[in-house]
């Protein structure tokens, strides 16, 4: 499978933790994306990173939050000290040098 | 106004039927559009580009009005399968993509 990956799927958390979730994208893609998705929304922005810079963060991007993307391959997103309203489905997306995006199939977090 | 606006629906039609979506974006300057389809719990996949006035793919037919500021989607022949939620889609400066709330698309038997 040549798509975006996403790992872990699903994350059940208690508020006050730390998670790191990661996105392997398009091998051949060199823009990433991360999106927030709540019930009933479209995704949100969240941020952006072409190579392994990072050139664009979303107001919605709290402190708490941290995306990094090391060596312009893969990205992990950080989320410190969760809160319950960080509950959501976490998207990554990649494309070339199109506005097509590519998505993967998102962590579900849960924070309890 | 909202930067992508839908009817979240939903839709629910025969099986067979003609269905059609509209979405108003407000960003007069966006050159590019897109509709994304997604299905229950499951990431969204891009269905259709619309770069000038519109484009057709089997069923599917995008138009585009910049006049208006609004892009349809039309589906022909609904199949079951059809059922899902369809995102407008507005890239928005730097590639950032601003999505429609979605609209639902219920097919039936």
């Amino acid at each position: 499978d040549t798509g975006v990956s996403q790992d872990p799927r699903h994350k059940i958390t208690k508020r006050g933790q730390n998670v790191t979730f990661r996105c392997d994208p398009i091998s051949e893609h060199n823009r990433l994306y991360w999106y927030r998705q709540t019930l009933g929304q479209g995704p949100e922005f969240l941020t952006y990173f072409q190579n392994e810079a990072q050139l664009e963060k979303s107001r919605l991007l709290s402190d708490r939050f941290s995306a990094e993307r090391p060596k312009g391959s893969f990205s992990t997103l950080e989320i410190q000290r969760t809160e319950q309203g960080d509950s959501a489905m976490y998207l990554c997306a990649s494309s070339s040098s199109s506005y097509e995006q590519y998505f993967g199939p998102g962590t579900r977090l849960t924070v309890t | 106004r909202k930067e992508v606006e839908q009817d979240p629906g939903p839709f629910n039609v025969p099986e067979g039927a003609t269905v059609a979506f509209n979405c108003t974006y407000s960003n007069s300057a966006s050159q590019s559009f897109f509709w994304y389809r997604q299905d229950c719990r499951k990431e969204p996949k891009l269905l259709m580009s619309v770069y000038s006035s519109g484009n057709e793919d089997g069923r599917f037919t995008a138009q585009l009005n910049r006049a208006s500021q609004y892009i349809s989607l039309l589906i022909r022949d609904s199949k079951l399968s059809d059922s899902a939620t369809y995102l407008c889609v507005v890239p928005r400066g730097g590639n950032k993509l601003t999505f429609g709330t979605g609209t639902q698309l219920k097919v039936e038997l």
